[in-house]
């Protein structure tokens, strides 16, 4: 299996830009995340799909971020107009819901990552 | 609001000493716990899920425990090697199904195995 696969993998763009960051679940899985990473504050939750659906958007920090997920082998986040405030990494997430009722639970899988720097 | 703490931030360890990582959180209402390891320029790798029900997974050399009344969770690394170096962190997920999907994470702990 190829995994969760993100592109680019590095993107640097200036103030002001529009910047598109596109992610590629693993195969059959139900659920898509999207994360971001600084040294300040970590790994946070930015907003998950299930089914193609957000769910919860809860972790967007501003209006000028996006997510779509037009299909299920298909996500982008979107940041318009991008600032230096908004370089981080950021991570794309899959898992698959397995068991069932109480049992349920989701193991998620990360791809790579994308840098990005906003000057 | 839960909070995940990993202490230390940072643990150097002979080649061959077992290693032994703590991860505390805030809320015991959780649905599951997930341990991660993060290469220096790399994504997440998942290397255990223990689910709320459970107290212990175990892959290999690594065995995860969850003590959820006192807020606990630790991941034992046994006959640590060079290439087990690598920042390990700890994630839980909420008191649901649905919430258990939101991961909270804590810090981090960044490990150095010297050979």
């Amino acid at each position: 299996d190829a995994g969760v696969i993100q592109s680019p993998r590095h993107e640097v763009t200036e103030m002001g830009q529009e910047v598109t960051l596109r992610c590629k679940p693993i195969s059959g899985h139900d659920y898509l995340f999207w994360y971001r990473q600084t040294m300040m504050r970590g790994l946070e939750l930015l907003i998950y799909f299930n089914n193609n659906v957000p769910i919860d958007d809860s972790g967007m920090p501003e209006d000028r971020f996006s997510a779509k997920m037009p299909n299920a082998s298909f996500s982008t986040l979107k940041i318009q107009p991008s600032e230096p405030r908004d370089s981080a990494v950021y991570f794309c997430a899959s898992s698959l819901e397995t068991g069932g009722g109480e049992w349920s639970y989701n193991e998620q899988f990360f791809g790579p990552g994308t840098r990005l720097t906003v000057l | 609001k839960q909070e995940v703490t990993q202490i230390p931030a940072a643990l150097s360890v002979p080649e061959g000493e077992n290693l032994v990582l703590n991860c505390s959180f805030t809320d015991s209402a959780i649905y599951n716990l997930q341990w991660f390891r993060q290469d220096p320029g790399k994504g997440l790798t998942s290397l255990l899920l223990i689910q709320s029900s459970q107290r212990e997974q175990t892959s290999g050399r690594l065995n995860a425990s969850l003590d959820k009344s006192s807020g606990r969770s630790t991941l034992y690394i046994a006959a640590s090697q060079p290439g087990d170096s690598a920042t390990y962190l700890c994630a839980v997920g909420g008191s649901s199904l649905a919430a258990g999907n939101k991961l909270t994470f804590g810090g981090g702990t960044r490990v150095l195995v010297k050979p």
